[in-house]
This record gives C-alpha cells, structure tokens and sequence, in this order.
C-alpha cells in the first residue's frame, strides 16, 4: 500500500502542451510538497501546502500551479511546457509537527 | 549557491567493511538533518535523522555524526551490504520558521562489491 503514490510515472510531452501530475498520500499527514530533480540530479523545494494552504513558493515560474483539493491531494500543472521542465517531479508529505518527510516515487517528464 | 555539500560524487565499499558517506554545510540556521536513500527509478526513502542537539544518532547498521562547529555530518554503514548500493542523499533543514524546507546535497552514489 503505496503511502506516497504520484501518476503517471512516465509523460513524454511536446512543448507548449500543459500536463498535470497527481498526488494522494494515505499517512494522514496534513503537508505536502513537490520537489523537482533537474538533470544535474539536483532535489529542490517547489512548493509546500500545510492544510491545503500554500506555505513555501521557491520562486517557480508562474506556469506552473499547484493545486490542493484537500489534505490528502497535492496536483501540479503545468502550462506551456518549455523543454528546460524535464525532469523527475516528486511529491512528499510530511507532519506539520514531524520532520521526516516521505517522499512518492517520482514522476519522469520529458519535453520534446 | 549550494547550502549542503556532499563532496564525493561515489564511493566502493567492499562488503562486511564500512561506509562512510561525508556531508557539509554552509548555512547555520540549519539545525536537523536527514540522510536519504535512493534507487534507481525510485523516490528517496527516508534512513536516518539528527537534531543538532546531538551529536549521535544510530539505527542499526546505521549511525549519523553531527560536528556543529565544523559543519559537518558523516552517515556510516557497518556492515556494508550489497543491498545498500544506492544514491545517498543529505538533507538540512531549519526546525523553525522553515516550513519543513528540506535542502539536498546532490547524492553520493554508493557501490558494495561483493
């Protein structure tokens, strides 16, 4: 039973299309994030939602938006893809009183 | 400007013997740290943590070491196993006023040979 579960795993995309990546965790914790890994294997912070409120923005271009239907959901979508947003896309969870965060498996895009 | 450092890019560690996986920062405000593992085509899966209260923490075959005034924390393995041939991530984070903002160091590839 997958505690972080993220789809589709793999989206091969043409630029300027817009996709969305989904996300549910069944932990009951009440953060979410997305992380993004660039080809240069590099994991940062995109976004953060405690209780379906944004609470961290790492200055991410404004095409791409992330949504949060409740606790458990954490949806990105992307406009207008450009080639540069290839990359594996994780979404996490954490307690807002833990520290540990749980991390899905990753979501590969590639834009042609 | 890369707040943590994980210098070696990989590392061979023959089975039974240890590993030691070395991590930097730079950034004072951090005060709790998390080493990650991670397979290929996998997300990171959470090993170990410490707070900078401590300068210790172990879990079974794994042990943290904090250094707070030299800004640095080592994960070792004894024994190494095969199974542990993964990516190793480090992580820090600030405990308050950080939104549980983790940040990475880029991994350092570790290889078990049998």
């Amino acid at each position: 039973d997958t505690a972080v579960s993220q789809t589709p795993k793999y989206l091969v995309t043409q630029m300027g299309n817009d996709k969305s990546i989904k996300c549910e965790q069944n932990l009951g914790h009440d953060t979410m994030y997305w992380y993004k890994q660039d080809s240069k294997k590099f994991l940062k912070i995109m976004f953060s939602y405690n209780n379906k409120e944004l609470i961290i923005n790492e200055t991410v271009p404004n095409r791409f938006s992330p949504k949060s239907p409740d606790k458990a959901h954490l949806n990105l979508h992307i406009n207008s893809l450009e080639l540069g947003d290839s990359a594996v896309y994780f979404c996490a969870s954490s307690r807002s009183t833990g520290n540990t965060i749980y991390f899905g498996e990753g979501s590969w895009l590639t834009v042609v | 400007d890369q707040q943590v450092k994980q210098n070696s890019p990989s590392l061979s560690v023959q089975e039974g013997r240890i590993s030691i996986l070395n991590c930097d920062y730079t950034n004072s405000m951090f005060d709790y740290f998390l080493w990650y593992k991670k397979y290929p085509a996998e997300g990171p899966t959470f090993l170990i943590s410490i707070s900078s209260i401590k300068d210790k923490n172990e879990d079974g075959r794994f042990t943290v070491f904090l250094n707070k005034s030299a800004k640095h924390l080592s994960l070792h393995i004894v024994p190494s196993q095969p199974g542990d041939s993964a990516v190793y991530f480090c992580a820090a984070m600030p405990l308050t006023g950080g939104g549980n903002k983790l940040t990475f160091g880029t991994g350092t590839q570790l290889k078990v040979e049998l």
